[in-house]
């Protein structure tokens, strides 16, 4: 079935690092994909949707200058926290809609950003 | 405005029947999501539905009515694993996914 894989898995840094998340899908293209944050014992927040080859559209409240992504290839999105803080220290999470109409989303495994 | 409600937790007893339920109301309307999430983990799909009735899965079945803008999850012969966060999500027109709080359901011996 249809697989995404996100890596790194756990990133632990200083404040004031940027730090990259990439998210592959591994068996099917995905012309969108999404990034979302989610908070402990909380729902997942969308930031932003991913389209290949141009801009992505980002959700009210998220800054564009610090969560960057780049959607390079129909396989690869990438997101990167730029001079990140503690407050960014989140799970993160992308996913992807499988091939074919009204698909579910297939979720990468996510990444927990721990900033010191 | 675009809302999903389901509740914030549920308690049972293993080996029992759970029925989680949620409510949508979404500009346009694509079909309705399911999802299991344990602690620490990426949610994985649990079930689909776009047309009225129930879509029975092994343990887990879930339904929609479209008219009364409700779905369900049902879980049978509960075990202890199925403790988790259950998310229930619909798709608006514009194909986005709407999602709720989640319901974290605690599966007691």
């Amino acid at each position: 079935g249809a697989v995404v894989s996100q890596h790194p898995s756990w990133v632990i840094c200083k404040s004031g690092t940027s730090v990259k998340i990439e998210c592959r899908s591994l068996d099917f293209q995905a012309t969108t994909m999404f990034w979302y944050r989610q908070f402990p014992k909380q729902s997942l927040m969308l930031m932003a949707t991913s389209n290949e080859g141009s801009k992505a559209t980002y959700e009210q409240g998220v800054e564009k200058d610090k969560f960057l992504i780049n959607h390079a290839s129909l396989t690869l999105s990438t997101l990167t926290v730029t001079s990140a803080h503690p407050e960014d220290s989140s799970f993160y999470i992308c996913s992807a809609p499988g091939p074919g109409d009204n698909q579910p989303q297939h979720f990468g495994d996510g990444t927990r950003l721990s900033i010191l | 405005g675009q809302n999903i409600d389901q509740p914030t937790e549920m308690t049972a007893t293993e080996g029992a029947i759970v029925q989680i339920n949620c409510t949508y109301q979404t500009s346009g309307f694509n079909g309705l999501f399911w999802y299991q999430q344990h602690a620490g983990e990426a949610p994985t799909f649990l079930s689909y539905n776009v047309l009225d009735g129930l879509e029975e899965k092994g343990r887990f079945s879930s339904f929609l009515s479209r008219s009364k803008g409700y779905s369900y999850l049902l879980l049978k012969e509960l075990q202890m694993k199925d403790s988790a966060s259950y998310l229930c999500a619909a798709l608006d027109s514009n194909y986005q996914l709407i999602w709720g709080a989640g319901t974290k359901l605690i599966i007691k011996p």
